[in-house]
């Protein structure tokens, strides 16, 4: 069965710093990929997907996540923290043969000025 | 282009009394609808979804349910809030087909019930 682990419920960081959000997977197939970011009292939007057609995967705000496949790890990254980052972030997987995705508990981004 | 719409944005309930959430998707036909919630300080939580009207799939049993009278249309319902009911739910819609495909999410509500 799919599963997603978002490492750190929190992370804190400098503006203009680089910023790391860890996300592995579990998947008995190749999976699909997402990062979504939450800001407070709004949806979610997309970040950025992992459909296998590149390992390096650039989205939205300057973001970027590498699939790893050894690893089985998606970590988002961004080279230079903004304060208009400060968020949530969510990573899921696909689930395949259905219409769900399943989605990691979360990590909030906080960046210090 | 499609849109996602979701309303009310907030809403304040007393226990015991009934709830409706209204979601509507445009710029689509056919799309899978989602409902999702999200307790304070919790991750999303898949509640229903649906991939035509009609049919509706049940992830957590609760004292809530959802339609889908229209194709475009997905509601929330509940004839009894708990306070356990508090929090922030989300629509979100994706292309009709497998669940590869992104996941769209509305504005949400903010319920409260007190």
């Amino acid at each position: 069965a799919q599963s997603v682990t978002q490492l750190g419920s929190h992370v804190s960081v400098s503006e203009g710093a680089l910023v790391l959000l860890r996300c592995n997977y579990s998947s008995s197939v190749p999976p699909y990929l997402f990062w979504y970011v939450q800001y407070p009292n709004q949806g979610l939007q997309l970040l950025l997907k992992y459909t296998s057609a590149a390992t390096l995967v650039k989205g939205i705000n300057g973001f970027e996540a590498e699939f790893k496949k050894s690893e089985t790890s998606f970590h988002l990254t961004k080279p230079s923290a903004h304060m208009s980052d400060a968020a949530e972030y969510f990573c899921a997987v696909s689930v395949d043969s259905s219409y769900k995705l399943i989605f990691g508990s979360g990590t909030r981004l906080l960046v210090r000025p | 282009s499609q849109t996602i719409h979701q309303w009310p944005a907030t809403l304040v309930q007393p226990v015991g009394s009934p709830l409706s959430l209204e979601c509507t998707v445009e710029g689509t036909s056919n799309p899978n609808l989602y409902w999702y919630r999200q307790a304070a300080g919790r991750g999303l939580q898949l509640l229903f979804y649906s991939v035509g009207i009609g049919q509706i799939s049940s992830e957590v049993p609760q004292n809530l349910s959802a339609s889908r009278p229209q194709d475009r249309q997905f509601i929330l319902s509940s004839k009894k809030l708990l306070l356990s009911d508090s929090g922030f739910y989300l629509c979100a819609w994706s292309v009709a087909g497998t669940g590869t495909d992104t996941q769209y999410f509305g504005p949400g509500t903010r319920l409260t019930v007190l």
